[in-house]
Formats: structure tokens, sequence, C-alpha cells
């Protein structure tokens, strides 16, 4: 069972929809990220929050957009998304000192389709 | 190994056989690496971990190698089981020196079949 949970799973969207995705680490982790895997490609670092705050915007649209309201928990609102932002976003939590020499623990991830 | 390219690198092995699995990375400033697995439907789960002071590193059934000369790590899996079937990834963190966060970058990833 995954210290990370992800909600939804699967999660189908029109273009013009608004929608979030959840995340919330049991793990007591400083540091949450989000990354976006797609197929044929390597993950995509997206966000990072190091003790809440965003320390790390990886030239992602602003149709992205990360909220950490609290070292737990962090989300992705989404809107006016393109089908190409169909992907698997992966979110992950650290416990972070200087050197970030600590392992990423992932979420299951949300299955995310824009039709 | 692991490629830029269009196609994952696959590895198939018997049940019981040894597997090794390897990747390029490419910063030789990177100092701590990170093997990961991840079966279909789940995220990526991790095996291993070895800073860029060490050369090898073993775990339960695991075996990590650093070569820094070459920028060349790889898996070893003791006893391949059916269960060991998923995609592995490496992935290598590059220092941002100062900061309190790792960067991680990771390859694309080999599919590892164990045939029962």
């Amino acid at each position: 069972e995954t210290g990370v949970t992800q909600t939804p799973r699967h999660l189908v969207m029109g273009m013009t929809n608004k929608k979030s995705l959840k995340c919330e680490q049991h793990l007591g982790h400083n540091a949450m990220y989000w990354y976006k895997q797609s197929a044929k490609k390597p993950l995509e670092l997206m966000f990072v929050y190091s003790l809440e705050e965003r320390v790390e915007n990886n030239s992602v649209p602003s149709r992205f957009s990360p909220e950490c309201p609290n070292s737990s928990h962090l989300f992705l609102h989404l809107h006016t998304l393109q089908p190409e932002d169909s992907a698997l976003y992966l979110c992950a939590s650290s416990q972070e000192g200087t050197g970030g020499n600590s392992p990423l623990h992932f979420g299951n991830g949300t299955r995310l389709t824009v039709t | 190994g692991e490629s830029v390219g269009l196609h994952l690198p696959t590895l198939s092995v018997q049940e019981g056989d040894n597997s090794i699995i390897n990747c390029a990375y490419s910063n030789s400033a990177s100092d701590y690496f990170i093997w990961y697995k991840q079966e279909s439907g789940k995220g990526p789960q991790f095996i291993i971990d070895i800073r860029s002071n060490m050369d090898k590193r073993q775990g339960q059934r695991v075996t990590v190698l650093l070569n820094k000369t070459v920028k060349h790590l790889s898996l070893q899996i003791a006893a391949t089981q059916p269960g060991d079937s998923a995609v592995y990834f490496c992935a290598e963190n590059i220092y941002a020196g100062g900061t309190s966060y790792g960067k991680l970058t990771f390859g694309q990833g080999t599919i590892l079949t164990v045939h029962p």
C-alpha cells in the first residue's frame, strides 16, 4: 500500500472543463512533486514544492496550476486542456535536506484523458 | 539498456535466471542514483539507490553497480521471478547546489518480462 494517495485514479475531461487532481502523502515528508508520464517519453518533472513553497516550475503551461495548502496535500488544477495533455500524472513526496539525496515515493497516478 | 527513442528496450528471461538491466546516465555531476520498478497501473516503486561515492550496493535479491568513469549504472536481479516483470527506470539526481530538494532525471525504462 502506497504512502502517497492520488485521486481520482481515472479522469476523462473535455477541453473546456475545469478539474483538479488531488494528492495526499502520509509519510511526513517535506517536499512534494508533480510528474507527467506520457507514452514513449521519460517522466517529466512539472512542479516541486519544498516546505510548502513552490521552488520549481519546469516550463509548464499555465493551464496547469498547482496548489500546496500544507505539507501533506498537493493539488493540480486543470483548465482548458489539450488532447496532448492526456497522460498519467504522478505525485511524489520526499524528505529533503540539503542536496536532495533521498528517493521520491510515488503515488499510483491519475490517468487523464482529454477529449 | 536505456535508449532515447520510440521503443523501450526489452529483456526477456526465464524464471530463476539472473537479470541485468543497464542504464547510461547523462551528467557527470550527478551524485545520486535510484532504480525504480513500475508495474502496470501503478506508480514507480523505489527499489534501491546508490550515492556517487560508492560503486556497488546490495539489497534483497538486487545489486546496483555504478561506473562513474563511463557513466553507467546497472541493476542486477538474482533468481528473477514472474513478479519481477515490470518496467525498470533509472534516475539520476543532478544536485542543484544549495537546494533542499532533488531534481531527478529519469531514463526511458526497460521492460523486463519473466517467463515461468
